[in-house]
């Protein structure tokens, strides 16, 4: 049982440069974030999906999109990478988006922007 | 906004020195709070989550409590393997309006053998 699967782990990307974080989930859970990591500041929401066909914005959506390709995959796009976005990227899943079921989260990405 | 807030930032001990991490919170209606662990460069591992003041719950040294304003770790006589960083988090309501996960920044234990 995988869990949550990110492609890829690492990534350095130029300023400018777009690229697309992946995310899978075999769980068959309804409900996807995408997260980043920043030392002293904990895990902020990007965006979320709260069911399959939905998605919106979190606590720091400025410079990313997001697709719900399906139930199972949650990707985030990087349309033109900034320095302001280096940072540890997390994708997390939960059954439903309410009440109190805990969030699945895959292992991250390590993105550098340059 | 709901707010997390952790401490201490870091702490280091010695084996089998038992301690508490704090989690103090702000949340309009509590819907659960949840304890993680995170090992460097891996993901958050879900370790408890609790949903109600005067709730406690237990795994090996571990023990998480719950009152209407904070939430404690207590960790009984630790070892090296406990070595990692624990947050916490609220489903609390962002500036958006919209209710979501709000994580605290974590406290990063280190148990020195």
């Amino acid at each position: 049982n995988a869990g949550v699967t990110q492609t890829p782990k690492f990534q350095v990307l130029k300023t400018g440069q777009s690229m697309t974080l992946q995310c899978a989930q075999d769980m068959n859970h309804n409900s996807m974030y995408w997260y980043r990591q920043d030392p002293g500041m904990g895990l902020r929401l990007i965006y979320y999906s709260a069911s399959e066909g939905t998605t919106d914005k979190g606590e720091v959506p400025n410079g990313y999109n997001v697709s719900r390709l399906n139930k199972r995959e949650f990707s985030l796009r990087l349309e033109s990478a900034a320095p302001s976005q280096t940072s540890v990227y997390f994708c997390a899943s939960r059954a439903l988006d309410r009440g109190s079921t805990e969030a699945f989260f895959g292992q991250g990405t390590r993105l550098t922007v340059v | 906004e709901d707010q997390v807030t952790q401490s201490p930032e870091a702490l280091r001990l010695q084996e089998g020195e038992s301690s508490s991490l704090n989690c103090s919170y702000t949340v309009s209606g509590l819907r659960g709070l949840f304890w993680y662990r995170q090992d460097p460069g891996k993901g958050p591992e879900f370790l408890f989550t609790l949903y109600s003041a005067g709730e406690e719950k237990e795994k090996e040294r571990l023990k998480a409590t719950l009152t209407k304003k904070e939430s404690f770790l207590h960790i009984t006589a630790p070892k090296p393997e406990d070595s990692a960083t624990y947050l916490c988090a609220v489903r609390g309501i962002l500036h958006t309006g919209r209710r979501a996960l709000t994580f605290g920044s974590g406290t990063r234990l280190q148990v020195q053998p």
